[in-house]
């Protein structure tokens, strides 16, 4: 079965820091990809990595895709309360069904 | 383009009671998936449909079907209603089956089992 973990499950800071939330599995995956979840939201995609190594930047969001495909990052610069809600990540392998980490809720305080 | 709906968006049924959610997908895409949210567990795979055929199957009791219909219009039903069924209920649709494509996400049905 494969797995993805999340850390950290939450996160508060203050607006203008920066954060990095972290996607763990054993397995590889040929892309992954992630979201982010507002309240009362379905989750909304923000990137897919496919290259191992690969880097993609969506303004202030960097997302990091490891060399050997089990892992990414997300990091955040300057975080505003607009980022806040759950971020989750998404591992896909060939035709089977997404796989999902549970997520890591965060904060952002004004 | 119209994004995925689902109906209805919140859900208040008893144990035993069965329920039925709806999703239509976004215009010409022929794949449904459906996913169960909780806080404990986060987003479970229930199943997956591609043109009227059931894909996938993610690992749910029997009580816990679906169907999708010509218009790739999806439904999934769920017998027998337990307590811990309490969960935000998502679709996602794309154009092709699998993971691999962008999944299109719904806003869900609140469902609340008492």
């Amino acid at each position: 079965t494969q797995l993805l973990e999340q850390s950290p499950q939450f996160l508060s800071i203050q607006e203008g820091e920066n954060l990095t939330v972290y996607c763990n599995s054993s397995s590889v995956f040929s892309s992954l990809q992630w979201y982010r979840q507002e309240p009362g939201e379905g989750p909304v995609l923000l990137v897919t990595v496919v290259t191992g190594g690969e880097v993609k930047k969506l303004k202030r969001l960097t997302f990091q895709f490891g060399d050997a495909r089990k892992d990414s990052s997300l990091h955040i610069t300057a975080a505003q309360p607009g980022d806040t809600g759950l971020y989750l990540c998404a591992g896909a392998t060939g035709n089977t069904p997404l796989v999902f980490g549970k997520g890591t809720r965060l904060s952002v305080i004004a | 383009k119209a994004g995925v709906t689902q109906t209805p968006r919140y859900l208040i049924k008893t144990r035993g009671q069965q329920v039925t959610l709806s999703c239509s997908p976004i215009s010409g895409h022929r794949s449904v998936s459906w996913y169960q949210q909780t806080p404990g567990q986060g987003l479970q795979f229930l199943f997956e449909y591609f043109s009227e055929t059931q894909r996938n199957k993610g690992n749910f009791p029997g009580r816990f079907s679906g169907r999708q219909f010509s218009n790739s219009r999806s439904e999934m039903n769920v017998s027998t209603l337990e307590l811990g069924d309490s969960a935000l209920y998502l679709c996602a649709s794309s154009l092709v089956a699998g993971g691999g494509d962008t999944q299109y996400f719904g806003p869900g049905t609140r469902l609340t089992v008492l």
